[in-house]
Formats: C-alpha cells, structure tokens, sequence
C-alpha cells in the first residue's frame, strides 16, 4: 500500500516561514491535501490539490508538489498556527486508496 | 451550514460489536461520497472506509476489512459504520467525512465532524 511520510515534528519562530514535507513515491503525480488538527477538535482542509486553499484559509497557507515530495509551507507563522499537520492522497489503483501521512507536530517557539 | 454528527460510539468488549451512526444536514447529502476516519488515542489519522453517493463504490483498509461495513441511507440523511469482530487496536475516535466536489476526483475532505469514541476493553 502506498506510504506518505512526513518529519514528527517541526519548530518555528513567530513570523518564520515553517515547511512541512510529506514523501512518497512518485507523489507529484497525485494531488495531494493538507489538514490542521488542534488538540481535542477535528482536522480541518487547509490545503486541497497540492496548493488550492479553500474559503477562509489565510493565504500565509501554500503547498507545492513535485517528483516523490509535497510540501506544506506556513509563512509568517503565528501562535495559532501550533497543530498536528496531516497530509492525504486518494490512490486510485489501490483496492483500499485513503492515505494519510504519519503527521507532524509544528510548535511554535 | 454542513453538519455531521457522529453517536454510537461506547466501550465494548473485544470479540464484540457497535454501529456507528453519522446524520448529515445542511447540504445535499445524497450527492456527496463519504468517509470514515479514526484517530486512536495519542496516534495521527488513519482512513478506515469510503462509500460514493450512490453506494455502488465501497473501499475499506486494510485493517478493518471482513469486519466493518460501511453503509449509507440517502433518505435518512446519514452514513453508517457497522463494525464486528473489534479488537484493542480499533480503539479510536471515529470521524464521519465528506469529500468535497472540488478537489479532485473527490478525493479530499472538506467537512467533519467531531467524532465518536470507541474504546475497545475487557
């Protein structure tokens, strides 16, 4: 089954641009999503087709994809910005396509 | 607004069984695929099933495959998780998801809901 792996975590200071890489093979082929998840809620879209964001997320949230790396770029991070980060594929010649990165911690300094 | 709201969840014996339910409004329910995603405690995401709106695609991991099925009633308005044969390591919250229209192939989750625990122990 396919594999997204991403670093455990990342630190960033306030107004610091924070990166978050998700590896897998040949994944610039697949469009790949982001979340955020803060403690005790549930995860929210932040980025979708490697770098569309939907309605209401700060453009300070970009994404790229290329060769076996996609990356989550946060710029100008804020306090709030402190989550878990998830990034997803839908392999659609697997019989079982959802896939979710292993996550990363980002914390803010 | 979308909303999904997920209940059933509870503790439950290993060997046994539960039904998770998750009751959608706020959207047309009928013309969206969902999804099921748990999270077990202190662990990162794991996608458990998907059906298409019209129940004619179903998908499941590989770890849950042969015990849970995922259902959905279009005139009821919801999505259901039937799940036998739990062990320890199901032990998780378990999200209801849509997949959103505009990514593609509908393959990302736009909406969720707050989850359901479902603590798997003797």
């Amino acid at each position: 089954s396919y594999v997204l792996t991403q670093p455990p975590s990342v630190s960033v200071a306030p107004g610091q641009t924070a990166r978050i890489t998700c590896g897998g093979n040949n994944i610039g082929s697949k469009s790949v999503h982001w979340y955020q998840q803060k403690p005790g809620q549930a995860p929210v879209l932040v980025v979708y087709d490697d770098s569309d964001r939907p309605s209401g997320i700060p453009e300070r949230f970009s994404g790229s994809n290329s060769g076996n790396t996609a990356t989550l770029t946060i710029s100008r991070v804020e306090a709030g910005d402190e989550a878990d980060y998830y990034c997803q594929v839908w392999d659609s010649s697997s019989d079982h396509p959802g896939v979710f990165g292993t996550g990363t911690k980002v914390t803010v300094l | 607004e979308v909303q999904l709201v997920e209940s059933g969840g509870g503790l439950v014996k290993p060997g046994g069984s539960l039904r998770l339910s998750c009751a959608a409004s706020g959207f047309t329910f009928s013309s969206y695929s969902m999804n099921w995603v748990r999270q077990a405690p202190g662990k990162g995401l794991e996608w458990v099933s998907s059906i298409s709106s019209s129940s004619s695609y179903i998908y499941y991991a590989d770890s849950v495959k042969g015990r849970f099925t995922i259902s959905r009633d279009n005139a009821k308005n919801s999505l259901y998780l039937q799940m036998n044969s739990l062990r320890a390591e199901d032990t998780a919250v378990y999200y209801c998801a849509r997949a959103s229209l505009g990514c593609s192939g509908g393959s990302c989750y736009s909406d969720w809901g707050q989850g359901t625990l479902v603590t798997v122990s003797s």
